[in-house]
């Protein structure tokens, strides 16, 4: 199987920009988390999307939103960029149980945003 | 809420010799225990994981890891270094298998450094 993949893999964008990333999980994966990591901060945890809902999210402003497509591809976009959202963004998908549980989660390579 | 210790941001040893990295985590209810291994310019691979039964937990490269409830602790290990093991490692914790409503929750990572 294909592994996770996420494009573009790099990006620079200026102050006030939007910025828009895509993620394509794993065949077969229907649920896709977003994660945040940078050197200060480390991995943070963004959303978590699944069946094309919003099923749970960190602790980050609403200028960070996502949304996924019926076929189980992901969207992230942040509004308003600002310096601090300098980052590697990882994307990671995961099979969901009948019961609802989550499987564990595979990671993408990652999109490097840097915001001048 | 949970939280991930790791002891050292940087480690290092001599090709050949023993890795040991260290994990702590916190948690409210029974854990679901990983490490991820990340090499330069890319995501999150995962080397092993601890959700319930045997607490010796064997991964991928030769790496493995012991839980022990009453340690809180989830320490990697591998008996002999190579120098591809350098790479930023990371332990996590979940209330799921795969993660729950927070995602998975990410230590700060240690940075194994092979001296040849």
């Amino acid at each position: 199987k294909a592994g996770v993949t996420q494009t573009p893999r790099y990006l620079i964008k200026t102050r006030g920009q939007q910025v828009t990333l895509s993620c394509s999980p794993i065949s077969g994966h229907r649920s896709v988390s977003w994660y945040q990591q940078t050197p200060g901060q480390g991995l943070q945890f963004l959303f978590e999307y699944f069946s094309e809902t919003q099923r749970n999210k960190g602790n980050f402003p609403g200028r960070f939103s996502g949304r996924q497509f019926s076929n189980s591809r992901s969207e992230m976009n942040v509004s308003t960029l600002e310096l601090g959202d300098s980052a590697l963004y990882l994307c990671a998908s995961s099979a969901r149980l009948a019961g609802g549980t989550r499987e564990t989660q595979y990671f993408g390579p990652g999109t490097r945003l840097l915001v001048l | 809420a949970q939280s991930v210790t790791q002891l050292g941001s940087h480690v290092s040893v001599s090709e050949g010799a023993l890795v040991l990295l260290r994990c702590n985590y916190s948690s409210s209810v029974p854990p679901y225990l990983f490490w991820y291994v990340q090499y330069p310019n890319q995501g999150l691979q995962l080397l092993l994981k601890y959700t319930t039964g045997a607490t010796l937990v064997k991964g991928i490269n030769g790496f493995e890891a012991e839980f022990k409830k009453s340690e809180t602790s989830f320490h990697l290990t591998k008996p002999s270094a190579h120098m591809s093991d350098e790479a930023e490692y990371f332990c996590a914790v979940s209330d799921l298998s795969g993660g729950g409503a927070d995602g998975l929750t990410f230590g700060k990572g240690t940075h194994l450094i092979i001296q040849p």
